[in-house]
């Protein structure tokens, strides 16, 4: 079956290093993939879209890689900040390609 | 608005009761989706439209959830004899396009709902 895994273990860092987090995913073929910020009480905000044809993107301090062979998608927040604490959510078209399916996210502390 | 929004913000209901939840898109957009999500959890997906098209709804969890959207705008989501495993937020999310061609969500900031 379709599955989409993030790490359910919350990332603890220290303020001023680099975030990494990650997606991984089975039996899709997405034709791209994107990441939201979810702070608690809000809807989720869209940060990135990777295309399957691009193996990075970049947006600021945000960084994102998608592997279609090894059917991940990595997040990188360099230089991170207290206020980058949230939780980062990962989504991709549905086999079929008609909605968009999300992780669970993953919770991130970024201590001062 | 220029954002995506949701009513009620907050409802609290006997269990038993029907609630409806609505929701307004942003003008223009053509794919809006309705999610659920528990407390701590991630977003469940409950239904899609698209334009004109049939809408997908292989995520309601029951035949007591239904959902319509009318003139290709506001969806109303309606959960009839509800129950209190039916507690959740309830977030509606509008794109430009849908499908592989791959848009961007916009949330509403979401209905949460109490069943007692």
């Amino acid at each position: 079956s379709q599955k989409i895994e993030q790490n359910s273990e919350a990332l603890n860092i220290q303020e001023g290093k680099t975030a990494t987090l990650t997606c991984n995913y089975t039996n899709y073929s997405p034709a791209y993939l994107q990441w939201y910020r979810q702070d608690p009480g809000r809807g989720p905000v869209f940060l990135l879209l990777i295309r399957e044809n691009e193996k990075e993107k970049r947006k600021e301090r945000l960084k994102v890689t998608f592997d279609t062979t090894l059917k991940q998608s990595l997040f990188h927040i360099t230089a991170s900040q207290p206020a980058d604490s949230a939780t980062y959510l990962c989504a991709l078209d549905s086999t079929g390609g008609f909605k968009t399916i999300f992780g669970a996210g993953t919770r991130l502390f970024v201590k001062a | 608005g220029a954002g995506v929004s949701q009513s009620p913000s907050n409802k609290v209901t006997e269990k038993g009761k029907d609630v409806e939840l609505r929701c307004d898109p942003i003008s223009g957009h053509t794919a809006l989706y309705w999610y659920r999500q528990s407390l701590g959890q991630g977003l469940e997906f409950l239904i899609y439209f698209q334009g004109n098209s049939a809408p997908d709804k292989s995520g309601l969890p029951s035949d007591r959830f239904s959902a319509e959207r009318t003139g290709g705008s506001v969806s109303t989501l309606t959960i009839q004899r509800t129950q209190q495993e039916d507690s959740a937020v309830y977030l509606c999310a509008s794109s430009l396009v849908g499908g592989r061609a791959g848009g961007e969500l916009f949330f509403g900031e979401g209905s949460r709902l109490t069943v007692l």
